[in-house]
């Protein structure tokens, strides 16, 4: 079945420690996107590609980094200059234009 | 940035019932989304609707644009309803446009 794959479910990072999180899809969309979910808040976008090779900063890629060098895959590194890391992370991706797919989520923790 | 304000923020109601959701956003827009966030943290698209009206089943949804808001109608609520509903906005269709999300109305259908 087609669809958007993140992993890992959940992660545990002590502070000062690099993380990359998966995020592949076989949906053959061209834009991906990363967003950032705080407790009881809506989503906020990291950022966003919409072409192998390119990607644009979002509203909080302060501390984050992000790869585009295949179609299906976009993957988020959260860096150690990421002073609040800990929160849920979603890819997403559409055909352009419509509808935003997302993946199932990670769930990052920083002890 | 385009401003995005839903209401309510919090909705309890008993299975059977009826309810509508409301998204109001500050500027104009050509690309408006509704999604539902289950407990498990899963984002389903329900309707890509920048203008008019859809309906998928027990759920319908009504963009006035140029009144610069949406409505989410649900009809004979069930429990597996109860979720985060959220509103996405952006002024273009394409994914050039970075959509905005509002901070949702969490909704509980108790049996």
């Amino acid at each position: 079945d087609g669809g958007i794959t993140q992993s890992p479910k959940y992660l545990f990072r002590k502070e000062g420690q690099n993380v990359t999180l998966s995020c592949e899809q076989n949906l053959n969309h061209d834009a991906m996107y990363w967003y950032r979910q705080d407790p009881g808040q809506g989503l906020r976008l990291i950022y966003y590609s919409q072409i192998v090779n390119d990607f644009q900063k979002g509203d909080i890629a302060e501390g984050y980094s992000v790869s585009r060098e295949k179609k299906e895959s976009f993957p988020l590194t959260v860096t150690s200059a990421q002073k609040n890391p800990t929160a849920f992370y979603l890819c997403a991706s559409t055909l352009d234009p419509g509808e935003l797919f997302f993946g199932e989520g990670s769930r990052l923790t920083v002890l | 940035g385009i401003q995005v304000e839903q209401s309510p923020p919090d909705l309890i109601l008993q299975e059977g019932a009826n309810s509508t959701l409301r998204c109001n956003f500050s500027d104009s827009v050509n690309n408006l989304q509704w999604f539902h966030q289950n407990p498990w943290g899963q984002l389903i698209n329900l309707f890509y609707i920048p203008s008019g009206t859809k309906q998928n089943g027990r759920l319908s949804a009504t963009t006035v644009a140029t009144e610069r808001y949406s409505l989410l109608y649900i009809s004979s609520s069930q429990t597996t309803d109860s979720g985060v509903y959220f509103c996405a906005v952006g002024p273009s269709e394409t994914s050039g446009s970075r959509l905005t999300f509002g901070e949702g109305t969490q909704l509980t259908v108790n049996p």
